[in-house]
C-alpha cells in the first residue's frame, strides 16, 4: 500500500516570505515516484516536477525547490520569496509498485498576502 | 508534456440530467484517466479509459452512473448520469504521454454544479 501525507491544510505567508510545503510518503517499494503539482483557483492541475527513487539529488527551479530525502521518507517542497501567484492548493503524489495509478496528498492551500 | 483540452469548462446542471464532458490531446497518448475532486478535497480515479474497449472502473464507480467512450488515442468522453447535487465536483481528465510514462498531465477541469 502506498501513502501520502501532507500534513499543512493551510498556510498563510505574507508576499517575500520562504515557505515549505512538506510531504512524506509511504511506500514498500524500491522503485517509486514522486511529484508536485500546483492547482491555482482555475482548477486546473499543473504538474511541477518528478522524482525517482533512485535520484535523491535536490533540484531548484527558479524559486522553487525540492528537498528529497529518503532516509525521512520526505519530498518537501520550498517557495522562496513568495508571490501572491503562488497562491494554489499544491498536491504531493506517489506511483510506486509498478502501478499506472498515483496516490494524491490531501493538498495544502498556500494563501500569499500582499 | 501534453495540451489537453475539456469541455466544457463548467455548467450548471438540474437533477436526473445528465452531462457528457469531453477531453481532447493534441498527440497520442498511452493512457487517459478521469478523476474526479469534490469541493475542498483531494483527486479520486474514476477510470481509466481503454481506447477500443471498457473502461476500467475503480471500487464505488459503474459504468451505468459514468459510461465512458474513448474512440481514439487523442479523444475520450465522460457521462455524468442521472445527477444529483452530490455530483458537483471538478472533473479532470488526465494523460500520460509516451515517453514520460510515470508522469500524468492534467487538463483545465470541467466545474459541475448540480442543482
Amino acid at each position: 500500500a502506498q501513502k501520502v501525507t501532507q500534513a499543512q491544510t493551510e498556510i498563510s505567508v505574507v508576499e517575500k516570505e520562504d515557505v515549505t510545503l512538506d510531504c512524506v510518503y509511504e511506500t514498500r517499494d524500491t522503485t517509486y515516484y514522486l511529484f508536485w503539482y500546483k492547482q491555482p483557483p482555475s482548477g486546473e492541475l499543473v504538474f511541477l516536477i518528478r522524482r525517482n527513487s533512485f535520484d535523491e539529488q535536490n533540484e531548484i527551479s527558479g524559486r522553487y525547490s525540492w528537498n528529497f530525502q529518503k532516509s525521512t521518507s520526505s519530498f518537501n517542497f520550498t517557495i522562496t520569496a513568495s508571490q501572491v501567484v503562488d497562491s494554489a492548493v499544491y498536491f504531493c503524489a506517489l506511483k510506486s509498485g509498478g502501478s499506472y495509478i498515483p496516490t494524491f496528498g490531501r493538498g495544502t492551500s498556500l494563501i500569499v498576502h500582499p | 508534456s501534453a495540451v489537453i483540452s475539456q469541455k466544457p469548462s463548467r455548467d450548471i446542471c438540474q437533477r436526473g440530467t445528465s452531462l457528457t464532458i469531453q477531453c481532447q490531446v493534441d498527440s497520442q497518448v498511452t493512457m487517459m484517466f478521469w478523476y474526479r475532486q469534490q469541493p475542498g478535497q483531494s483527486l479520486t480515479l474514476i477510470a481509466t479509459a481503454n481506447q477500443g474497449s471498457e473502461a476500467t472502473y475503480e471500487s464505488g464507480f459503474v459504468i451505468d452512473k459514468f459510461p465512458i467512450s474513448r474512440p481514439n488515442l487523442t479523444f475520450s468522453t465522460l457521462t455524468v448520469s442521472n445527477m444529483s447535487p452530490e455530483d458537483s465536483s471538478i472533473y479532470l481528465c488526465s494523460v500520460e504521454v509516451a515517453g514520460e510514462r510515470e508522469t500524468q498531465y492534467f487538463g483545465p477541469g470541467t466545474r459541475l454544479l448540480v442543482l
